[in-house]
């Protein structure tokens, strides 16, 4: 069973660039997730989609963050403009609705200089 | 709220030895637990899981961890650690009641040969 695709894998940009990051979760799974991971510390919830709804953004810096999910199975982070502070892992991650276990992609690196 | 604390920053142990890696949490309800593994520019990798049932859980790669109420813990453990299980480990919970998975700080665990 194919895992949860991430794309690019890293990226490095100039600080007010913009970046877009590409998630598409494993077949099935209904529950998509984007957690920010900065070094040193554990991922920490962005947004979470139901489908193609938004379930949580509570923690999306929504003045620089977005984030899309179509047509309910790819989704879209986008930052713009881009600060220091956003250098870090971004990692998508998918579950089947109301499930127990959430599995996590390979991350896309964010180096923002 | 809910809570992660992972009290070592670090874990040394050499191959063949025991494997222990703390976990406490705070929840208001029935908790639901995991760890995770990501090895160096990867993303994290479910282990294991307690939902219910029995407090000993089994997962990959001959990793248990141990559900402790009374103590509100979940510590993972090896009997035998290997050089290939250096890695970051993450201890998460949710509440039964809740979506939000919170994940602790992270323990760096370095078994030398």
């Amino acid at each position: 069973e194919a895992g949860v695709a991430q794309s690019p894998r890293y990226k490095i940009i100039e600080k007010r660039q913009s970046v877009a990051f590409w998630c598409n979760p494993i077949s099935g799974h209904a529950t998509l997730y984007w957690y920010q991971q900065i070094l040193g510390q554990g991922p920490k919830l962005l947004i979470q989609f139901q489908n193609n709804g938004v379930v949580d953004d509570s923690q999306l810096p929504k003045d620089r963050f977005s984030a899309e999910r179509l047509k309910g199975v790819d989704s879209t982070l986008k930052i713009q403009p881009a600060k220091l502070e956003d250098s870090a892992v971004y990692l998508c991650a998918s579950s089947f609705p109301g499930g127990n276990t959430i599995y996590f992609g390979e991350g896309s690196w964010l180096t923002v200089v | 709220a809910q809570s992660v604390a992972q009290p070592e920053d670090q874990v040394n142990v050499a191959e063949g030895n025991p494997l222990t890696v703390k976990c406490t949490y705070s929840v208001s309800g029935n908790p639901y637990l995991f760890w995770y593994v990501q090895y160096p520019n990867r993303g994290l990798q479910f282990l294991l899981k307690y939902i219910t049932g029995d407090n000993l859980v089994k997962g990959s790669y001959g990793f248990e961890a141990e559900f402790n109420k009374s103590q509100t813990s979940f510590h993972l453990k090896k009997p035998s650690a290997l050089v290939s299980d250096s890695a970051l480990y993450f201890c998460a919970v949710r509440d039964e009641g809740d979506y939000k998975l919170s994940f602790g700080a992270g323990t760096t665990v370095t078994v030398r040969a």
